[in-house]
């Protein structure tokens, strides 16, 4: 399994602006996933692009990868104080899901 | 449809006692993870069951730990005399297939005093 690493570490925005946090990964992947965790909680699965892929949407949440970068992307389009987590890429050779996290980004949405 | 349960949510203990970690998985899932999180730290990989196997424990200690997925009932997470080193959280998740997101509980603080 390989680990997919965040960035920036942290990010503080508005309520209601963008927020926008890097995933980058070493291998060929199947596909990679997002989760987030809210604190003291466990992770939470958000959205899944497969390496076919090139942007996939879900909700207020928008994903890309760039599988010739070794890159994704995840978008946070007019956030909210709930939104405030921990986020986590997870990129996967496919298979059992024996997947390793990262330290992941850290958002503040602020009221 | 309830989610993946743990429990205790948090569970103290000395050092030399031993800690049982139970996890439910989600209704119809047969794949069961558990996961170990230090503070400030990432989630690290530890054991991956399906009924009545350990398919991979290759993030597991040899020694003190063991996990087991019975044919009936929860997942358990067995750490035999803790030391303050095996004080973090530890997560269970579970999915529907080998290859399928995964589903996480809220986790088991375990507190090694």
């Amino acid at each position: 399994s390989q680990q997919g690493e965040e960035d920036p570490q942290a990010l503080s925005i508005q309520e209601g602006e963008n927020a926008t946090m890097n995933c980058s990964y070493k291998t060929s992947i199947n596909n990679l996933q997002w989760y987030r965790q809210n604190s003291g909680r466990g992770l939470v699965h958000l959205i899944l692009i497969r390496s076919n892929e090139r942007e996939k949407h879900s909700g207020r949440l928008r994903v890309t990868l760039d599988t010739s970068k070794k890159s994704s992307s995840l978008l946070i389009t007019a956030s909210r104080a709930a939104d405030t987590a921990s986020y986590f890429c997870v990129p996967s050779s496919g298979g059992y899901q024996k997947v390793t996290f990262g330290t992941g980004t850290k958002l503040q949405v602020i009221p | 449809n309830a989610g993946v349960m743990q429990n205790p949510r948090h569970l103290v203990r000395r050092r030399g006692q031993e800690a049982r970690l139970r996890c439910s998985p989600m209704k119809g899932h047969s794949h069961v993870y558990w996961y170990r999180q230090l503070p400030e730290e990432g989630l690290k990989f530890m054991v991956y069951l399906q009924k009545e196997n350990i398919i991979d424990e290759s993030g597991m200690p040899k020694e003190r730990f063991s996990a087991e997925f019975p044919k009936e009932g929860p997942s358990i997470l067995r750490i035999q005399q803790v030391v303050r080193g095996d004080s973090a959280a530890y997560f269970c998740a579970s999915s529907p297939a080998e290859d399928s997101p995964l589903h996480f509980g809220n986790g088991t603080r375990l507190t090694v005093t």
